[in-house]
């Protein structure tokens, strides 16, 4: 079964300063990996993701994810934050086939605040 | 090209009663999910469907449940409304089964209140 871990359910950083998010999955077999923003009383909105292929991946805004094998993890990073980027922030993995089909298993999410 | 869009956006119930939601899919995408997203549950999955078949669901009640439409479109029915039942409704759609098959796209979702 596929799970997620999100450390830190708030990230406090200034603007201008690295934003990093944490994420660590278990899955037994090779997963899928998104990052999904959301904003107040909106859905969620695609960031990034890796299904396979070169394991840096850029997404929308300035963001990028390494998946690291080894660490089981899939870390989302910008090298600098805006008060835009202010939103809760989701991990979320899924293995797109058999009984998982159509299902992502989500962490519990990060509120990154970005102060002035 | 369109988003996947979700009628109502807000709805407020009361207990013993019973809410139907509508999700339409981005033109094309042919499976449907539902979650269900609560402060204290965080993003619960719900169900699946993918032309007209339920393939997956998540460990939730009998009182939930959902439909698909011959066009994609989807509805979820939650009969007997209970407090807890209080949360914002996503819907996402995907590709499935072409490329891009497992990455799901998310509606505004709706947010159900019952007092």
């Amino acid at each position: 079964a596929q799970s997620v871990t999100q450390l830190g359910s708030h990230v406090s950083v200034s603007e201008g300063a690295l934003v990093l998010l944490r994420c660590n999955y278990s899955s037994s077999v090779p997963p899928y990996l998104f990052w999904y923003v959301q904003y107040p009383n909106q859905g969620l909105q695609l960031l990034l993701k890796y299904t396979t292929g070169a394991t840096l991946v850029k997404g929308i805004n300035g963001f990028e994810a390494e998946f690291k094998k080894s660490e089981t993890s899939f870390h989302l990073t910008k090298p600098s934050a805006h008060m835009s980027d202010a939103a809760e922030y989701f991990c979320a993995v899924s293995d797109g086939r058999g009984s998982t089909l159509g299902r992502l298993y989500f962490g519990r999410g990060t509120q990154l605040t970005v102060w002035p | 090209k369109a988003g996947v869009t979700q009628t109502p956006r807000y709805l407020i119930k009361t207990r013993g009663q019973q809410v139907t939601l509508s999700c339409s899919p981005i033109s094309g995408h042919r499976s449907v999910s539902w979650y269900q997203q609560t402060p204290g549950q965080g993003l619960q999955f719900l169900f699946e469907y993918f032309s007209e078949t339920q393939r997956n669901k998540g460990n939730f009640p009998g009182r939930f449940s959902g439909r698909q439409f011959s066009n994609s479109r989807s509805e979820m029915n939650v009969s007997t409304l209970e407090l807890g039942d209080s949360a914002l409704y996503l819907c996402a759609s995907s590709t499935f089964p072409g490329g891009d098959a497992d990455t799901q796209y998310f509606g505004p979702g709706t947010r159900l209140t019952v007092l």
